[in-house]
């Protein structure tokens, strides 16, 4: 069974500094995955996809995440937050043999101090 | 290219009724899927339509139903309304419905309360 983990329902951050949101995907065969950003009382916004083309992805914004196989994991950085990234962020993994459902993690909520 | 829209955006039911939300995906996209998202239980995938046909179904009971037109709108009706259908209700859109690497799109939701 396809699954996502992601670790911390919130993360603060100070503004300027690293931006870690954690990923981890449970698959047996090769997952596609993404991260998404939803701000209050809208939908959710693609901010990158990893398809295999290559382990790390930028995506918009300022952000990126590296495909690890052997941990699993597809975290989600940002060099240098802004007050702006303040939102809710969702891990989401896709499976061929599933058509196009998204199985999503819980979200992990950022919050940036100034 | 005007995105996915999801109308209406507010909804307040109440116990016993029926609602029918309403999904337009982006200009030739023929997969439509839906989430529910709540608090408690996050995003949960509902359904999937491509090319008007249901594609994939998640785990809901049968008060959950959908259909998609010939033009790929897509419509959602929850029957006999409960307190926990509660939920903003999220239409997602595809390109294609073969390949697991396109992204989908959504749309901005419909909040529904059921009172």
């Amino acid at each position: 069974a396809q699954s996502v983990t992601q670790l911390g329902s919130h993360v603060s951050v100070s503004e300027g500094a690293l931006v870690l949101l954690r990923c981890n995907y449970s698959s047996s065969v090769p997952p596609y995955l993404f991260w998404y950003v939803q701000y209050p009382n809208q939908g959710l916004q693609l901010l990158l996809k990893y398809t295999s083309a290559a382990t790390l992805v930028k995506g918009i914004n300022g952000f990126e995440a590296e495909f690890k196989k052997s941990e699993t994991s597809f975290h989600l950085t940002k060099p240098s937050a802004h007050m702006s990234d303040a939102a809710e962020y969702f891990c989401a993994v896709r499976i061929m043999e599933y058509g196009n459902k998204l199985v999503f993690g819980a979200g992990t909520i950022l919050r940036v101090k100034s | 290219k005007a995105g996915v829209t999801q109308t209406p955006r507010y909804l307040i039911k109440t116990r016993g009724q029926q609602v029918t939300l309403s999904c337009s995906p982006i200009s030739g996209h023929r997969s439509v899927s839906w989430y529910q998202q709540t608090p408690g239980q996050g995003l949960q995938f509902l359904f999937e339509y491509f090319s008007e046909t249901q594609r994939n179904k998640g785990n809901f009971p049968g008060r959950f139903s959908g259909r998609q037109f010939s033009n790929s709108r897509s419509e959602m009706n929850v029957s006999t309304l409960e307190l926990g259908d509660s939920a903003l209700y999220l239409c997602a859109s595809s390109a294609t419905g073969a390949l697991s690497n396109t992204e989908a799109f959504f749309g901005q939701g419909t909040r529904l309360t059921v009172v």
